[in-house]
């Protein structure tokens, strides 16, 4: 079974730009959250989506949003980029709809940096 | 604020046991999870511990106690490749069902 896969893995971004991330779950997986991980904050939690559905939001400031289509996909957004979002972002994917499953598998990430 | 802390940096030598402990802050507690991360890799699950007790997978255990609001992550028997990080994660009724993880423990194997 294939793993969770994003897209791109390296982008490199001026400030003011906007970025759209990909992330593809394990098949059958229908829950999928995105990670921010930078050195000095961890692991920080962006959203988490169900069956296209936000389920829950992380504290970041609107200019970052996402989206989850029909076949589990997700897209994150980040509009207006700052040197501060200059991270790796990651996007897990767990097979339980229920909101205690912890096991989570996630993807290689998305090395993000701006310039 | 941090409401998980864990060590920052851990060293110990093959062969050895190494002990990671998490304490966590958190009212409507659901679980405690660990996950390992090495150095340009991707997070990836360990064990998960809702109630009170050892999980033993291998050369892993995890421990919960819940009513100290405390974990711990046990490897023995390490190797070289278990260098890495560990994190710990909670997941509460307070944190609205997210999972928030801990800064992460280095653990550094040495020969």
């Amino acid at each position: 079974k294939a793993g969770v896969t994003q897209t791109p893995r390296y982008l490199i971004k001026t400030r003011g730009q906007q970025v759209t991330l990909s992330c593809s779950p394990i098949s059958g997986h229908r829950s999928v959250s995105w990670y921010q991980q930078t050195p000095g904050q961890g692991l920080q939690f962006l959203f988490e989506y169900f069956s296209e559905t936000q389920r829950n939001k992380g504290n970041f400031p609107g200019r970052f949003s996402g989206r989850q289509f029909s076949n589990s996909r997700s897209e994150m957004n980040v509009s207006t980029l700052e040197l501060g979002d200059s991270a790796l972002y990651l996007c897990a994917s767990s097979s339980s709809g229920a909101p205690r499953a912890d096991e989570q598998f996630f993807g290689p990430g998305t090395r993000l940096t701006v310039l | 604020g941090q409401s998980l802390e864990q060590p920052s940096e851990v060293t110990a030598v093959e062969g050895a046991i190494v002990q990671i402990n998490c304490t966590y802050q958190t009212s409507g507690f659901y679980g405690l999870s660990w996950y390992q991360q090495h150095d340009g890799g991707a997070p990836t699950f360990l064990s998960y511990n809702a109630l009170d007790g050892l999980e033993e997978t291998g050369r892993f255990s995890s421990f919960l106690s819940r009513s100290d609001s405390y974990g711990y992550l046990l490897l023995q028997e390490l190797q070289m490749k278990d260098s890495a990080s560990y994190f710990c994660a909670v997941r509460s009724m307070e944190y609205g069902n997210k999972l928030v993880f801990g800064a992460g423990t280095i653990l550094r194997v040495k020969s």
